[in-house]
């Protein structure tokens, strides 16, 4: 089955710095990924729709230049949080559709836990 | 817009007793519903969805779903129940053509009691 992983699973940082995610999807090519964010017992939230080759596109409330996110390939996509602070603290979770399979297909990754001292 | 609600946020039950978890959404469009499971540390894994067709969709693990247009409804059932199926769950809907963005419900914990 298709597989997507995120680097890292688990990140601990200090306020102010800058943090990256990656997104992989391992055996499949995805134009588009999802970024979502889940906070503790609550839903997940759409943040943005990365897009190969173009500019992301970010839901409304979700800072652009706070979450900086770059497809840099067809397999990898990457979401840095800048100058971090502790409400960035969360479970942040990328997904991505299966090219040709449908973009009612999709996988996600197993999740990055960010905690902002 | 769509919107999602799952009206139990937690749902206790014993070990092979019947199951359900309710879904509402509201969308003024024709949607796509999906359930979703989430297991402790994992992340999240398709169960089933629903997208023309059949509405009684039938997913893995021995989970089941009926599509209702005017109730607005996609219940999840399952008629006899496992420890392992304790995880929390996930309704979610997009609009049938779009890019795939997913609105998720709020989440059910499934508690599977022996």
């Amino acid at each position: 089955g298709a597989v997507v992983s995120q680097h890292p699973s688990r990140v601990i940082c200090k306020s102010g710095t800058s943090v990256k995610i990656e997104c992989r999807s391992l055996d499949f090519q995805a134009t588009t990924m999802f970024w979502y964010r889940q906070f503790p017992k609550q839903s997940l939230m759409l943040m943005a729709t990365s897009n190969e080759g173009s500019k992301a596109t970010y839901e409304q409330g979700v800072e652009k230049d706070k979450f900086l996110i770059n497809h840099a390939s067809l397999t990898l996509s990457t979401l840095t949080v800048t100058s971090a602070h502790p409400e960035d603290s969360s479970f942040y979770i990328c997904s991505a559709p299966r090219s040709g399979q449908g973009v009612d297909t999709q996988y996600f990754g197993p999740g990055t836990r960010l905690t902002v001292l | 817009a769509q919107s999602v609600t799952q009206l139990d946020s937690q749902v206790p039950v014993f070990e092979e007793a019947p199951v359900e978890l309710r879904c509402n959404y509201s969308s003024s469009v024709s949607v796509y519903l999906f359930w979703y499971v989430q297991y402790p540390n994992q992340g999240l894994q398709l169960l089933l969805k629903y997208l023309s067709g059949s509405t009684l969709v039938k997913g893995i693990n021995g989970f089941e779903a009926e599509f209702n247009k005017s109730q607005t409804s996609f219940h999840l059932r399952k008629p006899s129940v496992h420890i392992s199926d304790t995880a929390e769950y996930f309704c979610a809907v997009s609009a049938s053509g779009n890019t795939g963005k997913l609105i998720f419900g709020q989440g059910t914990t499934l508690q599977v009691k022996p």
